[in-house]
């Protein structure tokens, strides 16, 4: 089965600092990937999406992300950390055998210390 | 263009209450899915409709039921609350049909409701 692990619950930087957010998958073919970001007391809110063309994806708010086949990695970064950024960031995969269902990653906090 | 749309936004029952989550998209999206949302354990698919007309089980269906009113709209039923359905409850949608297995399309999320059961 398909799964997504996100490596860290919590990630602390300072503000301007550089942010990376851990993703690793299980897949035996190439999925699609998305990074969902959840403020506080809010819905999700997708970031960026892997769909099998350029592996540097490019998403909103200057996050991106690259897809590693070879690592099953999908990473998310941003160069510059804003105190807006913090929030709750969940890697998702898509079911191999579903055209619908997505597979949710438990979360990683992102903390921006001013 | 309000996107997905949910009432409530907050309730609370008492065990064995009954209640309908109610959900509304304005994308002219075809699929449509509830989910729940507990500390810790990202997001759980309880049912998803992938069409007017359809309903299928997702992960943790137990204790739920659903209808698809029309294109636009997905409600979600508790017959009996439980405590452990105490939770947060997003609805989605997602755009015309899909790229296929493995090939699922972003999904667009509603604010949510937070429901807690006594």
């Amino acid at each position: 089965a398909q799964s997504v692990t996100q490596l860290d619950s919590h990630v602390s930087v300072s503000e301007g600092t550089p942010v990376l957010l851990r993703c690793n998958y299980s897949s035996s073919y190439s999925p699609s990937l998305f990074w969902y970001v959840q403020h506080p007391n809010k819905g999700l809110q997708l970031l960026l999406k892997y769909t099998s063309a350029a592996t540097l994806v490019k998403g909103i708010n200057g996050f991106e992300a690259e897809f590693k086949k070879s690592e099953t990695s999908f990473h998310l970064t941003k160069p510059s950390a804003h105190m807006s950024d913090a929030a709750e960031y969940f890697c998702v995969v898509s079911d191999r055998d579903s055209s619908y269902k997505l597979i949710f990653g438990s979360g990683t906090r992102l903390l921006v210390r001013p | 263009n309000a996107g997905v749309t949910q009432t409530p936004k907050f309730q609370v029952l008492k065990t064995g209450q009954s209640m309908t989550l109610q959900c509304a998209q304005d994308m002219n999206h075809n699929s449509m899915y509830w989910y729940r949302q507990d500390p810790g354990m990202g997001l759980r698919l309880i049912y998803y409709s992938a069409s007017e007309g359809t309903t299928d089980k997702g992960e943790v269906p137990n204790g739920y039921n659903v209808s698809r009113l029309n294109k636009r709209e997905f409600s979600l039923r508790l017959e009996s609350a439980a405590p452990s359905q105490t939770s947060v409850y997003f609805c989605a949608s997602s755009g015309e049909g899909s790229g296929g297995p493995g090939r699922a399309y972003e999904q667009y999320f509603g604010p949510g409701t937070r429901l807690t059961v006594t």
